[in-house]
C-alpha cells in the first residue's frame, strides 16, 4: 500500500510568489494534518483536517490555508512568501479524527524561499 | 513557547548498550505522549506511545517512561542497534485538541558499532 504522499518533493521560490502543496493520505484516511519543520526545529502543527472540514488550526498567519478534497487529498497554500516559510512541510493522515489514532507522515516538501 | 524540550540535541552510545532519551513538558493538560523517529529525506515514523493515565509501556526494545509529577518522560532503547540511528522526536497532546501534536527539537542518536 502507498503512504502518504506529497509533491513537489523540492521547489524553490522568491519572496512575495505563492506556493500550493499537495499531499494524498493513505488509502481509507479521512484525516489530513500539516506541519511546518524549520531546520533545526521539531515540527510545528499548521491545520488539521477532516471530512473536507477544518478541525485545528496552528498559530500561523492568514497567509497560510488549506483545504481538503471529496477524495480526502489535500493542498496547503501559502501566499506572499517570506524568507521565513524556508521549511519541510509535512503531511500526516490518519483514519478517524480522535486523538486514539497515530499520525503517518509523508517525507515533506522543502521549501526553500530566495 | 517551547511546551516540549529535549534539551540533548545529540547522544551517542555503543551497539548493544542502553539508549536513554529525555523529554520534559511544561503542559499540565497533555495527556498523550508519543515517540517518533526521523530517517533523512523520510518523514518521521511513530515508535510508540503512552497515555497520561500509565507510567511505562513496552513495545519490543523500546520502552517508555512516563513520570507526570516531574512532567518527564523518557525512551529507553535496549539494545541500541546500529539502524537505530536517527533523529528522535518526542511529541505531546491534549485529548481536546484533536491531532493537534507539540513536537520537541529533537535528539539526534547515533549507535556506534
Amino acid at each position: 500500500d502507498a503512504g502518504v504522499t506529497q509533491s513537489p518533493t523540492h521547489l524553490i521560490k522568491t519572496r512575495g510568489q505563492h506556493v500550493t502543496l499537495r499531499c494524498s493520505p493513505i488509502s481509507g484516511h479521512k484525516s489530513v494534518s500539516w506541519y511546518q519543520q524549520v531546520l533545526g526545529q521539531g515540527p510545528q502543527f499548521i491545520f488539521q483536517y477532516y471530512e473536507k472540514e477544518e478541525r485545528g488550526r496552528g498559530n500561523f498567519p492568514d497567509r497560510f490555508s488549506a483545504r481538503q478534497f471529496p477524495n480526502y487529498s489535500s493542498e496547503l497554500n501559502v501566499n506572499a512568501l517570506l524568507l521565513g516559510d524556508s521549511a519541510l512541510y509535512l503531511c500526516a493522515s490518519s483514519f478517524g479524527d480522535s486523538g486514539a489514532n497515530v499520525l503517518t507522515f509523508g517525507a515533506g516538501s522543502r521549501l526553500t524561499v530566495l | 513557547d517551547q511546551q516540549v524540550k529535549q534539551n540533548s540535541p545529540s547522544l551517542s552510545v555503543q551497539e548493544g548498550r542502553i539508549s536513554i532519551l529525555n523529554c520534559d513538558y511544561t503542559n499540565s493538560m497533555f495527556d498523550y505522549f508519543l515517540w517518533y523517529k526521523k530517517y533523512p529525506a523520510e518523514g518521521p515514523t511513530f515508535l510508540i506511545s503512552i497515555s497520561s493515565i500509565k507510567d511505562k509501556n513496552e513495545d519490543g526494545r523500546f520502552t517508555v517512561f512516563l513520570n507526570k509529577s516531574a512532567k518527564h518522560l523518557s525512551l529507553h532503547i535496549v539494545p541500541s542497534q546500529p539502524g537505530d540511528s536517527a533523529v528522535y522526536f518526542c511529541a505531546a497532546r491534549r485529548s481536546n485538541s484533536g491531532y493537534a501534536l507539540n513536537f520537541g527539537k529533537g535528539t539526534s542518536l547515533l549507535v556506534t558499532p
